[in-house]
């Protein structure tokens, strides 16, 4: 097992075009994370899931935002219309979470090498 | 609400020097803290995971400590060396339903040869 693995790495899209950016977790991990994070600050939550449902979304997540994670394995974040404020390092980190437990990650994260995403 | 602040923001020591990086939280009812490195433009990589009944964590030159009742974690670093250099960021993990993992803005650490 590689790790977490994200694409693409870097990505420029004129404002206004949709992007998707995919994400495939260490393979025996159940829980996936997505996060956001901009210069200079710590990363921000914007959703996660348990297998295949989506447990939890951050206000941060517009309805331009939408997250999937359709066989409980890889997942994709689309980004519809996008502004320039959308311009940040999207992370995504995984985790294995024991039946029923609802907390955070008890085993602590493993990250991926984030998507750079550059809307000019 | 779960804050998570961290001090100083950026650090700047010659070779050599030890060092800590301060982590507080303000909700004490944490499961977990986690100390990830950064490097710029780059993934966070896992350095230590100290589970809220434990009070330290060891891995080589690197030793974090939490006192959770007091809502502090700090990472100290051995002989710092130049490859050193990074962001280091404290992340704690809530214990109750749902999810809870906060970040702090993270150390910018440099350290000169």
């Amino acid at each position: 097992d590689t790790g977490v693995s994200q694409n693409p790495r870097h990505k420029i899209t004129k404002r206004g075009q949709n992007v998707t950016f995919r994400c495939d977790p260490i393979s025996e991990h159940n829980r996936l994370y997505w996060y956001r994070q901009t210069l200079g600050q710590g990363p921000e939550f914007l959703t996660y899931f348990q297998n295949e449902a989506q447990l939890e979304k951050s206000r941060l997540l517009s309805d331009r935002f939408s997250a999937e994670r359709p066989k409980g394995s890889f997942s994709t974040l689309e980004i519809q219309r996008t502004e320039q404020g959308d311009s940040a390092m999207y992370l995504c980190a995984s985790t294995r979470a024991g039946r029923g437990w609802t907390g955070g990650a008890y085993n602590g994260y493993t990250f991926g090498s984030g998507t750079r995403l550059t809307v000019v | 609400k779960q804050e998570v602040t961290q001090i100083p923001a950026a650090l700047s020591v010659p070779e050599g020097e030890n060092l800590v990086l301060n982590c507080s939280f303000t909700d004490s009812a944490i499961y977990n803290l986690q100390w990830f490195r950064q490097d710029p433009g780059k993934g966070l990589t896992s350095l230590l995971l100290i589970q809220s009944s434990q009070r330290e964590q060891t891995s080589g030159r690197l030793n974090a400590s939490l006192d959770k009742s007091s809502g502090r974690s700090t990472l100290y670093i051995a002989a710092s060396q130049p490859g050193d250099s990074a962001t280091y960021l404290c992340a704690v993990s809530g214990s109750t339903g749902g999810f809870k993992t906060i970040f702090g803005a993270g150390t910018r650490l440099f350290v000169k040869a």
